[in-house]
C-alpha cells in the first residue's frame, strides 16, 4: 500500500531557531500534499495545501512566513517552522494524494515538535 | 464538505463487533464517506470509504443507509489494538487540492478485555 514517510518523528529545539520537517511519498508520486497540526486531545487542523512546483495555499489564520512550505518534487514536501516559539509546540502531520489515482489520502506518522 | 456527527466515545469488549455510527445528513450526491482512525501519537490510518453501496475490506465493513444520511463502520472482531479515535469524513473524491480532509472530533473507541 501507499506509504508516506515523515522525518523527524520527534524534535526538540530552542526558541528562535528554525526546524524543518520532511514528508516523502515512498512508492507513489504526489502532486498535492497537506500539512496538519494537532494539539493534545484535539482533532487535526489543516494548515496548508502543498502543490508541487507552485506556492502553497494556507488556511485562514496560518502565517505563511512562519510556516514555510516547499514542494520541489513529486515525492517530497517540507515544512519549516521559522523562529519557533513554545506555542508552536505541537504534533505536525503530513498527508499525500497519489497523482491520477482514486486512492484516498495517506498520512505520515507525524512529528512531535517541542520548543523550549 | 458536509458536516458529520459522531458520538464522542464508545466502549467495546474484545472479540465483539464494534459498530461506530456517523450522521452526515447534508451529504451531497458526489460526496464519499471516508473513515480514518488515529492511534495515540500516530498519523491517521485510512480504513475504508464508500459512496452508496456497502463496502468491506480486510479491516472493516462500511454500511451506508439508502438515503446516505448516515453510515456505520463495523469492526467485526475488535482487539485491544483497535483502541483509537475514529473519524468519519465526507468529501468529494479526488479533486486535487480540494481533496483535503476536514477532521471533526471523532469517536474515541476503547476496547476492553
Amino acid at each position: 500500500g501507499a506509504v508516506v514517510s515523515q522525518h523527524p518523528s520527534r524534535v526538540i529545539c530552542k526558541s528562535g531557531t528554525s526546524v524543518k520537517i520532511e514528508c516523502r511519498s515512498l512508492d507513489f508520486q504526489a502532486t498535492t500534499m497537506f500539512w496538519y497540526r494537532q494539539f493534545p486531545k484535539k482533532s487535526l487542523m489543516l494548515m496548508a495545501t502543498s502543490n508541487e512546483g507552485s506556492k502553497a495555499t494556507y488556511e485562514q489564520g496560518v502565517e505563511k512566513d512562519k510556516f514555510l512550505i516547499n514542494h520541489a518534487s513529486l515525492t517530497l514536501s517540507t515544512l519549516t517552522v521559522t523562529s519557533a516559539h513554545p506555542e508552536d509546540s505541537s504534533f505536525y502531520i503530513c498527508s499525500a494524494l497519489r497523482t491520477g489515482n482514486g486512492s484516498p489520502l495517506h498520512f505520515g506518522n507525524g512529528t512531535r515538535l517541542t520548543v523550549t | 464538505d458536509a458536516k458529520t456527527t459522531q458520538p464522542p466515545s464508545m466502549d467495546c469488549a474484545e472479540g465483539r463487533a464494534a459498530n461506530l455510527p456517523c450522521n452526515h445528513s447534508t451529504i451531497s450526491g458526489n460526496e464519499y464517506v471516508y473513515w480514518y482512525r488515529q492511534i495515540h501519537s500516530q498519523g491517521p490510518q485510512y480504513i475504508i470509504h464508500g459512496l452508496k453501496n456497502n463496502e468491506t475490506n480486510e479491516m472493516a465493513s462500511l454500511i451506508i443507509t439508502e438515503d446516505r444520511k448516515s453510515s456505520t463502520l463495523i469492526l467485526p472482531h475488535a482487539t485491544l489494538r483497535d483502541t483509537a479515535v475514529y473519524y468519519c469524513i465526507v468529501r468529494v473524491r479526488d479533486t486535487g487540492t480540494a481533496s483535503k480532509l476536514t477532521f471533526g472530533t471523532g469517536t474515541r473507541l476503547q476496547v476492553t478485555l
